[in-house]
């Protein structure tokens, strides 16, 4: 019973491309988050989701959004990819804003 | 702006010796601090927290950190270390309370300890 999930784990494609990446918690977490991880193992803050109130990490460009379709999923969508999206995607949750995050296993993207 | 400090790349450390890994932050306000382990190809585990209260915190797999207001730190400490607890250590502090970014997670750059039998 994995609590928060993320699929799928590997995601390889050719630049110029529009890809999804899913993330599920069955934690009854309130907040959920984006995060990217560089390749020098650098985490930064993407995105926040709170009672359908998103808050964007200003350094982020606008091919990136979030989509929330219930509580419990929210959903990383990328467009027009770019060599330098090449990271690991990080999805969390908490019970609320300042509580303590939850990480998913992460998903490895490498743009072509 | 909130900033969290892990000023050692790498802690090489003996099995069964003690262990620290050291962390230091800039944040306004009263901070909520974290640290996280990540083990290769994995999602982060949460290990412990400081959020008010006992200046030593104690967390999972026999972690435990001080909390040091003079010293705004937050170090990673731990009695006898293990050839398992080799991974990469992030300390983390969080917005305080207020704005649109309040619960962000602001990370160190990472620790990575390596134990060696």
């Amino acid at each position: 019973d994995t609590a928060v999930s993320q699929t799928p784990k590997y995601l390889v494609t050719q630049m110029g491309n529009d890809k999804s990446i899913k993330c599920e918690q069955n934690l009854g977490h309130d907040t959920m988050y984006w995060y990217k991880q560089d390749s020098k193992k650098f985490l930064k803050i993407m995105f926040s989701y709170n009672n359908k109130e998103l808050i964007i990490n200003e350094t982020v460009p606008n091919r990136f959004s979030p989509k929330s379709p219930d509580k419990a999923h929210l959903n990383l969508h990328i467009n027009s990819l770019e060599l330098g999206d090449s990271a690991v995607y990080f999805c969390a949750s908490s019970p609320s804003r300042v509580g303590t995050q939850y990480f998913g296993p992460g998903t490895r993207l490498l743009v072509l | 702006a909130q900033s969290v400090a892990q000023p050692e790349d790498q802690v090489n450390v003996a099995e069964g010796n003690p262990l620290t890994v050291k962390c230091t932050y800039s944040v306004s306000g009263n901070p909520y601090l974290f640290w996280y382990v990540q083990y290769p190809n994995r999602g982060l585990q949460f290990l412990l927290k400081y959020i008010t209260g006992d200046n030593l915190v104690k967390g999972s797999y026999g972690f435990e950190a001080e909390f040091n207001k003079s010293q705004t730190s937050f170090h990673l400490k731990k009695p006898s270390a293990l050839v398992s607890d080799s991974a990469l250590y992030f300390c983390a502090v969080s917005e305080p309370s207020g704005g649109g970014s309040q619960g962000n997670l602001i990370f160190g750059k990472g620790t990575k300890l390596s134990v060696k039998p």
